[in-house]
């Protein structure tokens, strides 16, 4: 009965290194959500994708992120070239269907040196 | 649009009653509640879906007001377990069920004291 599995927990890039995020969703669960968290703040959705498929990116920067959820293995949340202003918590909450409760996992802390 | 929630926080000694409050200015579909306590994932506590209804489980309870765009979490009898950050997720009404990602609020922090 595992939840929404996100690796690793903490992650410290300098400026300009990539930042990959991993995101494994309930078994069963075909939605994928992420969001980003900054300290004392809600969270604020980036991305929704489906196996294969970006259903709506509108709440990600156009540049130096971007996501994916393949067939086999685990959702990534990519960024390139990280700035200061990226550290946040990263979310990736997972549903079996549209209009479904969405599961959170425990996210990825990211610290931008 | 973001919903916006109130009160910002809230302090209650054990055994005292809560009411959060979520208000949108856009048509809901849904309204999903969610409490986080600090460094941890959020819980997912109950989804309320248009047509107004009302919810609850144990000491916690929903309602949903489709024509006010807005929901109320109500928290009864609160236990210390309670503490934490509660968020509401909304999804807009022309989305068709859930298509987007949900839009939380700013959060309502509730601290209780024994």
């Amino acid at each position: 009965n595992a939840g929404v599995m996100q690796n690793p927990r903490h992650l410290v890039r300098r400026r300009g290194q990539e930042a990959r995020l991993r995101c494994s969703p309930v078994k069963g669960h075909s939605h994928v959500y992420w969001y980003r968290q900054l300290p004392e703040e809600g969270l604020k959705f980036m991305v929704y994708l489906q196996k294969e498929n970006i259903i709506d990116e509108s709440g990600m920067p156009k540049e130096r992120f971007s996501a994916e959820f393949p067939k086999e293995g685990p959702s990534i949340l990519r960024i390139q070239q990280v700035v200061r202003g990226d550290s946040a918590a990263y979310f990736c909450a997972s549903s079996p269907g549209l209009g479904q409760p969405q599961h959170f996992g425990d996210g990825t802390r990211l610290s931008i040196l | 649009q973001q919903p916006v929630q109130s009160p910002q926080a809230v302090i209650l000694r054990e055994g005292e009653d809560a009411v959060i409050n979520c208000s949108s200015s856009k048509a809901l579909y849904s309204v999903h509640w969610y409490r986080q306590k600090h460094g941890e994932a959020p819980v997912f506590l109950m989804i309320l879906l248009k047509g107004g209804e009302q919810k609850g489980h144990d000491k916690i309870s929903a309602s949903f007001n489709e024509k006010k765009q807005q929901s109320s979490l109500y928290l009864t009898a609160s236990q210390l377990s309670y503490s934490g950050t509660y968020f509401c997720g909304t999804e807009i009404g022309d989305s068709g069920g859930g298509a987007d990602g949900l839009t939380f609020g700013k959060g309502t922090h509730l601290i209780i004291q024994p």
